[in-house]
């Protein structure tokens, strides 16, 4: 049970190239979601998908797309990669929120990006 | 935009003792989780505390939640080296569709 995995652990590209990161969850959650975090600084959500099938911005979205493959997989594409985008990137999954909400997340390890 | 807001920023204690680190939030929230981040790991989930709770207990672990003053405190009993982590409280409220919003964090070093 490997929970949330996310590929590649490391990736240096340079201004103005693109990339995919990959994630997938083995907890048959139903919500995913991409946040990037930057030195000493909390998460912001760049996107999210509530569910199979639908994906909706967060804080952060300019300069990203989402895909959400099926209801394992969700990916994060930097269309033309800039220097601000250097960051952390984590994805989690979760069950969606029910009633007052409040599921827990759970996170892969992380892509840590630097761009050039 | 950061709901939340942790303090302090950094927190170095020893070993046995007791550490307590504090979240303020802006706006009402349904509920507010505390979670756990190591040195090149990603997050793990500690502690959920619902609007209309206002204390809970997990292990050594102990949340308070003030409505009232919108704010929140984790508090770690009796510490130990591998309590070595940045501390992250998170808020979902209505006004953010439920999505989960998270300060910026409190460095925790626990020497031995």
């Amino acid at each position: 049970n490997a929970g949330v995995t996310q590929t590649p652990k490391f990736q240096v590209l340079k201004t103005g190239q693109s990339m995919t990161l990959q994630c997938a969850q083995d907890m048959n959650h139903n919500s995913m979601y991409w946040y990037r975090q930057d030195p000493g600084m909390g998460l912001r959500l760049i996107y999210y998908s509530a569910s199979e099938g639908t994906t909706d911005k967060g804080e952060v979205p300019n300069g990203y797309n989402v895909s959400r493959l099926n209801k394992r997989e969700f990916s994060l594409r930097l269309e033309s990669a800039a220097p601000s985008q250097t960051s952390v990137y984590f994805c989690a999954s979760s069950e969606p929120p029910w009633g007052g909400g409040g599921q827990p997340q759970h996170f892969g390890d992380g892509t840590r990006l630097s761009i050039l | 935009s950061q709901q939340g807001e942790e303090d302090p920023q950094a927190l170095s204690i020893q070993e046995g003792e007791n550490a307590t680190m504090n979240c303020s939030y802006k706006t009402s929230i349904n509920n507010l989780q505390w979670y756990r981040q190591n040195s090149g790991r990603g997050l793990v989930h500690l502690i959920l505390i619902r609007s209309n709770e206002r204390e809970k207990h997990s292990g050594r672990l102990r949340v308070t939640l003030d409505t009232s003053k919108k704010s929140s405190s984790l508090l770690i009993t009796a510490s130990r080296a591998a309590d070595t982590a940045s501390y992250f409280c998170a808020t979902d409220a209505r006004a953010a569709g439920n999505k989960l919003t998270f300060g910026g964090g409190t460095r925790v070093l626990v020497k031995p």
